[in-house]
Order: C-alpha cells, then sequence, then structure tokens
C-alpha cells in the first residue's frame, strides 16, 4: 500500500482481556516503530524494530506488553490483562526516505478502549 | 520535568492571522527537529523538518530552531480554517533510525 495502515481501527474491550493490534508497514522498510497516544498527550514511544528484531523496547510499560514482527514486514502489538489505563490510541510509523530519513510516518492508529 | 515543553493552548486565531506554536526543550543531545499536523482522529502527518539550528520555510510555513535556547517554533502565515489541528513538536538525537520524543501538542482553532 502506499501508507501505514493499522487494524482494527477501533478496540473495544473489557478489563482483563488479551488484545492484539496490527500494523502493516510502508512495503520494504526495515524500521517499524510503535507509540502510545494517550487522551491530551503526544506520542509516546514504546519499541523500535529493526527487520525481525526489537532493536529497542525501552519504552514498553510493563510485561503485559509484546510486540512481533515474525518476518520482517507486518507487526503486532500484544497486551495481556488489559487495564483501563492501557485506553489510548496507538500508533505504528515508518521512517522516510532519502532526505526524510530521519523523520516517521505514522498510520491511522488503532483507538483501545478498555471498559 | 518532561524533556519536551508544549503549550497544549487551546489557541484561537481568526482567518488570516499569524499563528507562532512553540516548544523547549531540556536534552542537549537533541539535532533533528519536526513538526507534525494532526486532525482529530488521525495519525500525526509530518508538516516541516529541520536539522540543528536554523529557519526552513515551506509555503505558509516556517520552523526556527535555536538550540542554544533550546526553542523551536513554527509559524503559520495566513492562516486558513483548514489548519485547525493540534500541532506537535517533536525532536530527537541523532539520524537514522531513533526514537522521536514529542510534545504534548498545542490545539489550534482558525475562526473564519
Amino acid at each position: 500500500g502506499a501508507g501505514v495502515s493499522q487494524t482494527p481501527s477501533n478496540k473495544v474491550t473489557e478489563k482483563g482481556k488479551y488484545v492484539e493490534l496490527r500494523c502493516d508497514p510502508i512495503s520494504g522498510h526495515t524500521a517499524l516503530y510503535w507509540y502510545r497516544q494517550s487522551l491530551g498527550q503526544g506520542p509516546e514511544f514504546l519499541i523500535y524494530f529493526q527487520g525481525t528484531g526489537a532493536a529497542d523496547d525501552s519504552g514498553l510499560p510493563n510485561d503485559r506488553f509484546f510486540a512481533v514482527r515474525p518476518e520482517g514486514s507486518v507487526s503486532t502489538l500484544k497486551i495481556q490483562r488489559t487495564e483501563r489505563g492501557d485506553s489510548a490510541v496507538y500508533l505504528c510509523a515508518n521512517p522516510g526516505e532519502g532526505k526524510w530519513r530521519d523523520t516517521q510516518y505514522f498510520g491511522p492508529g488503532t483507538r483501545l478502549t478498555v471498559l | 520535568q518532561k524533556e519536551v515543553e508544549q503549550d497544549p493552548g487551546p489557541l484561537s486565531v481568526p482567518e488570516g492571522a499569524i499563528v507562532s506554536l512553540n516548544c523547549t526543550y531540556s536534552n542537549s543531545a537533541f539535532q533533528y527537529f519536526m513538526w507534525y499536523r494532526q486532525y482529530s482522529r488521525k495519525g500525526p502527518e509530518l508538516l516541516m523538518y529541520t536539522y540543528s539550528s536554523g529557519n526552513k520555510e515551506d509555503g505558509r510555513f516556517t520552523a526556527q530552531v535555536d538550540k542554544s535556547s533550546k526553542y523551536i517554533s513554527l509559524f503559520i502565515r495566513d492562516s486558513q480554517p483548514s489548519d485547525s489541528a493540534t500541532y506537535l513538536c517533536a525532536m530527537s538525537a541523532s539520524g537514522g533510525y531513533q526514537k522521536v520524543t514529542f510534545g504534548t501538542g498545542t490545539k489550534l482553532q482558525v475562526i473564519p
């Protein structure tokens, strides 16, 4: 596709449930980022993939959060035992190309609501 | 204290006004500076990108970086109702594949 896509666009779940959020990045990019944006805040870094491996997962808030990218393209962010505080928009991003390689291009996000 | 501080607004201006949006930061390692625009229920969209200190102009938008003061600005000339959005400043310490630190965003409303 032309840009980063994310599914689902909205996810409502109950406290304690498990959720998976999917990111389909721009084709050919080896780098992929996940961010979380809480209401009224800017995006906060969660994890960065270089290829299939997590090069920096320092932003994951705790061990309930996990992300994979098994084939170096699609990535899935997994949240176990969801809590109401996990409610936020989860954003996926790819770096730009050429002179824009130091910037990041975002998908539309998945809005997660934990009831 | 957050690494990047940004006034959340909201900022309300009449159509045609010049808008000034600002951020301050504390991490002297930041070298790459960006401004993103985010419409309601959409992902952030890159507007401007500047490396180190200086000015950059693109149409109605001008980005300024003053590393000595740890202060960055975005100016919007001849503001339009379509400019109504949240503007996020963002910065990173090095180029290539590095995490970006964002401000909280300033909500702008341009009134026709």
